[in-house]
């Protein structure tokens, strides 16, 4: 399957503390992606990294890609109960508008 | 004002029948998109449409035909529905392809 991967596949934490979440892909790549989807809505783009930069940071949000392992992680530091989401990874291949995503991660921030 | 909108949102049918699923962006953007999204939360892509051309058919049963009429729509029917069918079909669209996306809010379908 071309499908990436992510771990873990749910995560549960109390707010304040950080989320991490790990993603792999198969194929070389153009960029990596990660988006939010709430329950029940669409997914909504949170930040995107090249695959000549390592690390990239958007408010509480730091994403780091490693293209010798094929993997990327995004931290949610902070997290916030609006923070409870499934996030999903998004490595477009070289060469190709195509994105395949990873099977996603469920975070669940506890008040 | 709404940038990428789906209609309907709820589509609820028997198997066998025709269905169609449209979408509208109004961010001007080049490229659109159609993902299915299965009971598991996998995310699939199935077509990808670059001013009105088709540039991405995964493997999808050809009962699934996209239709481009302009850049803004990308519409999609589907032929002699089947149980397997049944999912969340969203739409996306980006300015360029493989850049950022931006999704419609997904037609849930149930095939009965």
């Amino acid at each position: 399957s071309q499908q990436g991967e992510e771990d873990p596949q749910a995560l549960s934490i109390q707010e304040g503390e950080n989320a991490t979440m790990n993603c792999s892909y198969k194929t070389s790549i153009n960029n990596l992606q990660w988006y939010r989807q709430n329950s029940g809505r669409g997914l909504v783009h949170l930040i995107l990294i090249r695959s000549n930069e390592r690390e990239k940071h958007s408010g509480r949000l730091r994403v780091t890609l490693d293209t010798s392992k094929k993997s990327s992680s995004l931290l949610i530091t902070a997290s916030r109960a609006a923070d409870t989401a499934s996030y999903f990874c998004a490595s477009t291949a070289e060469g190709t508008y195509k994105y395949i995503f990873g099977t996603g991660t469920r975070l669940k921030v506890l008040a | 004002d709404t940038a990428v909108s789906q209609t309907p949102k709820y589509l609820v049918t028997q198997m066998g029948n025709d269905k169609s699923i449209k979408c509208e962006q109004n961010l001007g953007h080049d490229t659109m998109y159609w993902y299915k999204q299965d009971s598991k939360k996998f995310l699939k892509i199935m077509f990808s449409y670059n001013n009105k051309e088709l540039i991405i058919n995964e493997t999808v049963p050809n009962r699934f035909s996209p239709k481009s009429p302009d850049k803004a729509h990308l519409n999609l029917h589907i032929n002699s529905l089947e149980l397997g069918d049944s999912a969340v079909y969203f739409c996306a669209s980006s300015q360029v392809g493989g850049n950022e996306q931006f999704f419609g809010p997904g037609t849930r379908l149930t095939v009965l």
